[in-house]
């Protein structure tokens, strides 16, 4: 079946620092990627949409100045999380989609944020 | 935009017995509706799902069923069992395939089956 690889599974970085998540598509061409947060206990909250080779929508709500979004290629999409603060620890985790929905919305295995 | 609402919050059952976790969406133009078990620190994991023209799906010991007219959707597990204890999620998705997919969730329902 599809997989989406996230990395790093785990990160701890210092206030004011930025920190840059990965997911690649392994065995198809993710045409589209969710980038999703979830707070403890909290559902999973759509940050932004980015379909390959163009820029990301965000939802509102979201700084997009903050969470920058890369989807160069079919195959990795990135997320960066600029000038971290403790309130941006979290869970991020991806979800991909190929080409007229393909593959269904696979979920990377996700990223647990802790900024101190 | 879409809004999932879902309940209950937290459901506890005796194992052996039922649950139904029960979600209402907002956008009549939703058109798939799949259901998640995620279990503490990892991935959603898809159990079942549905499309807007069928009525109801069952897999198992899992069903789902849809109803368009009242926008609500319903998840029912028979037969419990202590390993289906965990957080589950409703979501929506308008245009499913198209250029315009994102999936909503709703906010998740902790259910506890005790042995």
């Amino acid at each position: 079946g599809a997989v989406v690889s996230q990395h790093p599974s785990r990160v701890i970085c210092k206030s004011g620092t930025s920190v840059k998540i990965e997911c690649r598509s392994l065995d198809f061409q993710a045409t589209t990627m969710f980038w999703y947060r979830q707070f403890p206990k909290q559902s999973l909250m759509l940050m932004a949409t980015s379909n390959e080779g163009s820029k990301a929508t965000y939802e509102q709500g979201v700084e997009k100045d903050k969470f920058l979004i890369n989807h160069a290629s079919l195959t990795l999409s990135t997320l960066t999380v600029t000038s971290a603060h403790p309130e941006d620890s979290s869970f991020y985790i991806c979800s991909a989609m190929g080409t007229g929905g393909s593959y269904g919305y696979t979920f990377g295995s996700g990223t647990r944020l802790t900024v101190v | 935009g879409e809004n999932v609402e879902q309940h209950p919050s937290t459901l506890s059952v005796q194992e052996g017995d039922s649950a139904v976790i029960k979600c209402t969406y907002s956008d009549s133009a939703s058109n798939y509706f799949p259901w998640y078990k995620q279990e503490l620190g990892k991935r959603p994991q898809l159990i079942i799902d549905i499309r807007s023209n069928v009525g109801e799906k069952k897999d198992q010991r899992i069903a789902v069923t849809l109803n368009k007219t009242a926008k609500h959707f319903s998840l029912h597990i028979t037969e419990t069992q202590p390993e289906d204890s965990a957080v589950y999620f409703c979501a929506a998705s308008m245009n499913y395939g198209g250029a315009t997919n994102k999936l909503i969730f709703g906010t998740g329902t902790l259910l506890a089956v005790q042995p």
